[in-house]
């Protein structure tokens, strides 16, 4: 069982719906990432949270320490949220730990 | 704005063959990481450095080496390239936040 088990693999979306990722973890962490990964590689950090909550324009971003259990939301979706979006724990000094992803499609 | 870049996007090597992969950050961070991409396995570690001269393996070392030699450039190498190494390479620099570079799409025949 990987450490780190992201769910849906795939998700397909109208434009405007709201999106949930759901991200679990089963080992301690010291911090967990939010990366988002556009066709052709690269790789943007989008939070970096250990605890409560985070928003950055459409996005939001949860976690439950006790539950070791995160969420990223979208709200109002668009064609180019479209990528894949991948959950990272941090178990020791910065070294991370990767689900592998969820590919998300947003269909105008 | 800060800047991971690495030395080739695109590389094919033939079997054999020593490679080196470049990467540079210019955020003065003291940890670098090599990953690799492989589809339906995600990112894993290779290799990663907290400080020059300084080197821990990651999940997947066999087969690599790297230099850490300055601060901000951190080369990841394949002693001799096999067609397994066949795989999307991806440097980050962090102090906290993790900062990739674009990627290299390495093709060994």
């Amino acid at each position: 069982k990987n450490e780190v088990e992201q769910s849906p693999q795939n998700l397909t979306a109208q434009e405007g719906e709201f999106i949930t990722i759901n991200c679990s973890y089963s080992v301690g962490i010291s911090a967990l990432h939010w990366l988002q990964q556009h066709p052709g590689g690269g790789i943007v950090s989008l939070f970096m949270l250990s605890s409560g909550k985070k928003k950055h324009g459409r996005l939001i971003a949860t976690i439950n320490i006790q539950e070791k259990h995160s969420s990223l939301h979208i709200t109002a979706s668009h064609p180019r949220d479209s990528a894949v979006y991948i959950c990272a724990v941090d178990t020791s000094g910065s070294r991370l730990t990767f689900g592998e992803g969820t590919q998300l499609t947003v269909n105008p | 704005d800060v800047k991971v870049t690495q030395s080739s996007r695109y590389l094919v090597k033939r079997t054999g063959e020593k490679v080196f992969l470049e990467c540079v950050q210019d955020m003065d961070h003291e940890n670098m990481f090599w990953y690799r991409q492989d589809p339906g396995l995600g990112l894993r570690l290779i290799y990663f450095s907290y400080d020059v001269k300084m080197k821990e393996k990651g999940d997947i070392p066999e087969g690599y080496s790297v230099s850490r030699e300055k601060k901000e450039r951190f080369s990841l190498i394949l002693e001799s390239a096999s067609t397994n190494q066949t795989s999307m390479y991806l440097c980050a620099s962090s102090r906290a936040e993790q900062y990739f570079g674009p990627g290299t799409r390495l093709t060994v025949t």
